[in-house]
Protein backbone atom coordinates (compact mmCIF):
# COMPACT_ATOMS: atom_id res chain seq x y z
CA UNK A 1 0.00 0.00 0.00
CA UNK A 2 1.57 3.59 -0.82
CA UNK A 3 2.66 5.60 1.95
CA UNK A 4 3.56 8.81 2.89
CA UNK A 5 5.15 9.81 6.15
CA UNK A 6 5.95 13.23 7.67
CA UNK A 7 7.98 13.44 10.79
CA UNK A 8 7.98 15.14 13.24
CA UNK A 9 4.41 15.35 14.30
CA UNK A 10 4.61 18.26 16.30
CA UNK A 11 7.54 20.78 16.57
CA UNK A 12 7.88 24.31 18.31
CA UNK A 13 10.43 26.85 17.28
CA UNK A 14 11.57 30.36 17.99
CA UNK A 15 10.50 33.03 15.71
CA UNK A 16 13.49 33.65 13.63
CA UNK A 17 14.97 29.86 13.64
CA UNK A 18 15.13 27.53 10.57
CA UNK A 19 13.11 24.30 10.77
CA UNK A 20 12.85 21.04 8.57
CA UNK A 21 10.15 18.66 7.87
CA UNK A 22 10.44 15.09 6.25
CA UNK A 23 8.75 13.52 4.32
CA UNK A 24 9.04 10.07 3.59
CA UNK A 25 7.19 7.97 0.78
CA UNK A 26 6.93 4.53 -0.94
CA UNK A 27 4.79 5.70 -3.63
CA UNK A 28 6.33 3.92 -6.81
CA UNK A 29 6.60 5.42 -9.59
CA UNK A 30 5.38 8.89 -9.03
CA UNK A 31 4.82 11.92 -11.08
CA UNK A 32 4.93 14.75 -8.57
CA UNK A 33 4.79 15.09 -4.89
CA UNK A 34 3.56 19.03 -2.82
CA UNK A 35 3.97 20.38 0.00
CA UNK A 36 0.54 22.21 1.03
CA UNK A 37 0.25 24.40 4.06
CA UNK A 38 -2.59 24.74 6.39
CA UNK A 39 -3.45 27.51 8.65
CA UNK A 40 -6.13 26.16 11.24
CA UNK A 41 -9.44 26.40 10.42
CA UNK A 42 -8.58 26.43 6.81
CA UNK A 43 -8.27 24.83 3.64
CA UNK A 44 -4.73 23.34 2.64
CA UNK A 45 -3.10 25.64 0.19
CA UNK A 46 -0.43 24.38 -1.83
CA UNK A 47 3.46 25.88 -1.56
CA UNK A 48 5.79 23.91 -4.12
CA UNK A 49 5.71 21.17 -6.10
CA UNK A 50 8.83 19.08 -7.30
CA UNK A 51 8.60 16.53 -10.29
CA UNK A 52 10.55 13.06 -9.77
CA UNK A 53 13.72 14.61 -11.44
CA UNK A 54 13.79 17.91 -9.56
CA UNK A 55 16.01 17.88 -6.42
CA UNK A 56 14.67 21.25 -4.88
CA UNK A 57 12.09 23.95 -5.48
CA UNK A 58 11.87 27.16 -3.49
CA UNK A 59 9.16 29.63 -2.77
CA UNK A 60 10.54 32.50 -0.63
CA UNK A 61 11.26 31.15 2.87
CA UNK A 62 10.17 27.71 1.99
CA UNK A 63 12.67 25.25 0.03
CA UNK A 64 11.80 21.78 -0.87
CA UNK A 65 14.29 19.33 -1.64
CA UNK A 66 13.62 15.53 -2.99
CA UNK A 67 15.80 12.88 -3.33
CA UNK A 68 13.51 10.04 -5.72
CA UNK A 69 16.31 7.27 -4.61
CA UNK A 70 15.79 7.41 -1.43
CA UNK A 71 11.48 8.11 -1.68
CA UNK A 72 12.34 11.46 0.90
CA UNK A 73 11.31 14.71 0.41
CA UNK A 74 12.27 18.26 3.24
CA UNK A 75 10.44 21.30 3.32
CA UNK A 76 13.16 23.79 4.99
CA UNK A 77 11.82 27.29 6.32
CA UNK A 78 14.45 29.84 7.07
CA UNK A 79 14.22 32.92 9.25
CA UNK A 80 10.57 31.68 10.58
CA UNK A 81 7.91 34.00 11.11
CA UNK A 82 4.78 33.22 13.50
CA UNK A 83 2.11 33.48 10.40
CA UNK A 84 4.37 30.24 9.50
CA UNK A 85 2.40 28.86 12.65
CA UNK A 86 0.63 25.90 10.52
CA UNK A 87 0.19 22.11 9.09
CA UNK A 88 2.32 21.05 6.66
CA UNK A 89 0.91 18.45 4.79
CA UNK A 90 3.07 16.04 2.06
CA UNK A 91 1.08 14.63 -0.78
CA UNK A 92 2.24 12.19 -3.84
CA UNK A 93 0.79 11.90 -7.08
CA UNK A 94 1.04 8.83 -9.08
CA UNK A 95 1.79 9.01 -12.67
CA UNK A 96 -1.22 9.46 -15.38
CA UNK A 97 -3.32 11.32 -12.62
CA UNK A 98 -4.83 13.71 -15.43
CA UNK A 99 -7.33 14.44 -13.31
CA UNK A 100 -6.21 15.00 -10.26
CA UNK A 101 -6.99 14.06 -6.84
CA UNK A 102 -8.48 10.64 -6.34
CA UNK A 103 -5.16 8.68 -6.61
CA UNK A 104 -3.13 11.18 -4.55
CA UNK A 105 -1.63 9.78 -1.27
CA UNK A 106 -1.57 12.43 1.88
CA UNK A 107 0.80 12.70 5.03
CA UNK A 108 -0.65 13.45 8.09
CA UNK A 109 1.17 16.59 8.50
CA UNK A 110 3.67 18.16 10.68
CA UNK A 111 1.78 20.56 12.90
CA UNK A 112 4.67 23.49 13.14
CA UNK A 113 4.32 26.12 16.06
CA UNK A 114 6.13 29.58 16.26
CA UNK A 115 6.65 31.07 19.16
CA UNK A 116 8.31 34.14 20.31
CA UNK B 1 -8.31 34.66 -7.69
CA UNK B 2 -9.12 30.81 -7.22
CA UNK B 3 -11.99 30.78 -4.98
CA UNK B 4 -13.97 27.34 -3.53
CA UNK B 5 -16.92 27.94 -1.12
CA UNK B 6 -18.27 25.63 1.12
CA UNK B 7 -21.82 26.73 2.58
CA UNK B 8 -20.74 26.23 5.82
CA UNK B 9 -17.97 26.90 8.60
CA UNK B 10 -19.60 25.19 11.73
CA UNK B 11 -22.51 22.62 12.10
CA UNK B 12 -24.05 20.84 15.22
CA UNK B 13 -26.35 17.90 14.45
CA UNK B 14 -27.83 15.43 16.13
CA UNK B 15 -27.85 11.58 15.28
CA UNK B 16 -30.22 10.52 12.44
CA UNK B 17 -30.47 13.62 10.98
CA UNK B 18 -29.18 14.19 7.40
CA UNK B 19 -26.84 16.37 6.75
CA UNK B 20 -26.35 18.38 3.30
CA UNK B 21 -22.53 20.19 2.71
CA UNK B 22 -22.44 22.04 -0.43
CA UNK B 23 -19.56 23.20 -2.17
CA UNK B 24 -18.94 25.91 -5.32
CA UNK B 25 -15.87 26.51 -7.51
CA UNK B 26 -15.76 29.43 -9.64
CA UNK B 27 -12.84 28.18 -11.75
CA UNK B 28 -14.67 26.15 -13.94
CA UNK B 29 -12.95 23.40 -13.07
CA UNK B 30 -14.27 19.78 -14.03
CA UNK B 31 -12.63 17.52 -10.77
CA UNK B 32 -14.24 18.00 -7.72
CA UNK B 33 -13.89 16.60 -4.51
CA UNK B 34 -14.83 15.58 -1.05
CA UNK B 35 -12.16 15.22 2.16
CA UNK B 36 -12.53 14.31 5.34
CA UNK B 37 -9.70 15.29 7.56
CA UNK B 38 -9.11 13.80 11.12
CA UNK B 39 -6.41 14.02 13.52
CA UNK B 40 -3.56 11.57 12.84
CA UNK B 41 -5.55 9.91 9.72
CA UNK B 42 -5.02 13.12 7.25
CA UNK B 43 -6.86 13.42 4.40
CA UNK B 44 -8.99 10.68 3.51
CA UNK B 45 -11.13 10.81 -0.11
CA UNK B 46 -14.91 10.38 0.25
CA UNK B 47 -16.00 11.11 -3.30
CA UNK B 48 -15.09 12.40 -6.10
CA UNK B 49 -16.55 13.90 -9.26
CA UNK B 50 -15.13 14.84 -12.70
CA UNK B 51 -18.11 15.68 -14.86
CA UNK B 52 -21.27 16.65 -14.24
CA UNK B 53 -23.96 14.18 -12.73
CA UNK B 54 -20.85 11.75 -12.85
CA UNK B 55 -19.82 10.28 -9.66
CA UNK B 56 -17.66 8.05 -7.98
CA UNK B 57 -16.02 6.41 -5.09
CA UNK B 58 -12.97 7.07 -2.85
CA UNK B 59 -11.70 5.61 -0.04
CA UNK B 60 -14.10 5.92 2.22
CA UNK B 61 -17.66 6.39 0.68
CA UNK B 62 -19.94 4.58 3.27
CA UNK B 63 -22.85 6.62 5.00
CA UNK B 64 -22.22 9.29 2.34
CA UNK B 65 -23.86 10.42 -0.55
CA UNK B 66 -22.83 13.02 -3.90
CA UNK B 67 -24.40 14.88 -6.09
CA UNK B 68 -23.12 17.12 -9.30
CA UNK B 69 -25.79 18.54 -10.71
CA UNK B 70 -24.20 21.90 -12.45
CA UNK B 71 -20.28 21.72 -12.81
CA UNK B 72 -19.17 24.42 -10.57
CA UNK B 73 -21.27 22.60 -7.49
CA UNK B 74 -20.83 19.30 -5.76
CA UNK B 75 -22.64 18.16 -2.75
CA UNK B 76 -21.82 15.79 0.20
CA UNK B 77 -24.99 14.44 1.63
CA UNK B 78 -24.63 12.13 5.05
CA UNK B 79 -28.25 10.44 4.93
CA UNK B 80 -28.68 9.85 8.63
CA UNK B 81 -25.49 11.36 10.54
CA UNK B 82 -23.99 9.76 13.10
CA UNK B 83 -21.35 10.90 15.42
CA UNK B 84 -18.26 8.70 14.02
CA UNK B 85 -18.87 11.16 11.02
CA UNK B 86 -17.57 14.10 13.23
CA UNK B 87 -15.10 15.30 11.50
CA UNK B 88 -14.08 18.36 8.99
CA UNK B 89 -15.16 17.88 5.68
CA UNK B 90 -13.09 19.39 2.79
CA UNK B 91 -14.16 19.99 -0.55
CA UNK B 92 -11.80 20.71 -3.72
CA UNK B 93 -11.08 21.71 -7.10
CA UNK B 94 -8.95 20.38 -9.73
CA UNK B 95 -8.86 21.39 -13.87
CA UNK B 96 -9.13 18.47 -16.32
CA UNK B 97 -5.55 18.27 -17.05
CA UNK B 98 -3.94 18.65 -13.67
CA UNK B 99 -0.19 18.30 -12.35
CA UNK B 100 -2.32 17.18 -8.90
CA UNK B 101 -2.52 20.18 -7.28
CA UNK B 102 -6.22 20.70 -5.41
CA UNK B 103 -7.78 23.80 -4.47
CA UNK B 104 -9.69 23.45 -1.12
CA UNK B 105 -12.32 25.48 0.40
CA UNK B 106 -12.10 26.64 4.46
CA UNK B 107 -13.50 23.52 5.42
CA UNK B 108 -16.92 22.71 7.29
CA UNK B 109 -16.37 21.52 10.71
CA UNK B 110 -19.24 18.84 11.66
CA UNK B 111 -20.43 17.59 15.26
CA UNK B 112 -22.83 14.80 15.42
CA UNK B 113 -24.43 14.69 18.88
Amino acid sequence: KNQVEQSPQSLIILEGKNCTLQCNYTVSPFSNLRWYKQDTGRGPVSLTIMTFSENTKSNGRYTATLDADTKQSSLHITASQLSDSASYICVVSPPGVTGGGNKLTFGTGTQLKVEL
Amino acid sequence: DVKVTQSSRYLVKRTGEKVFLECVQDMDHENMFWYRQDPGLGLRLIYFSYDVKMKEKGDIPEGYSVSREKKERFSLILESASTNQTSMYLCASSPGLSTGELFFGEGSRLTVL
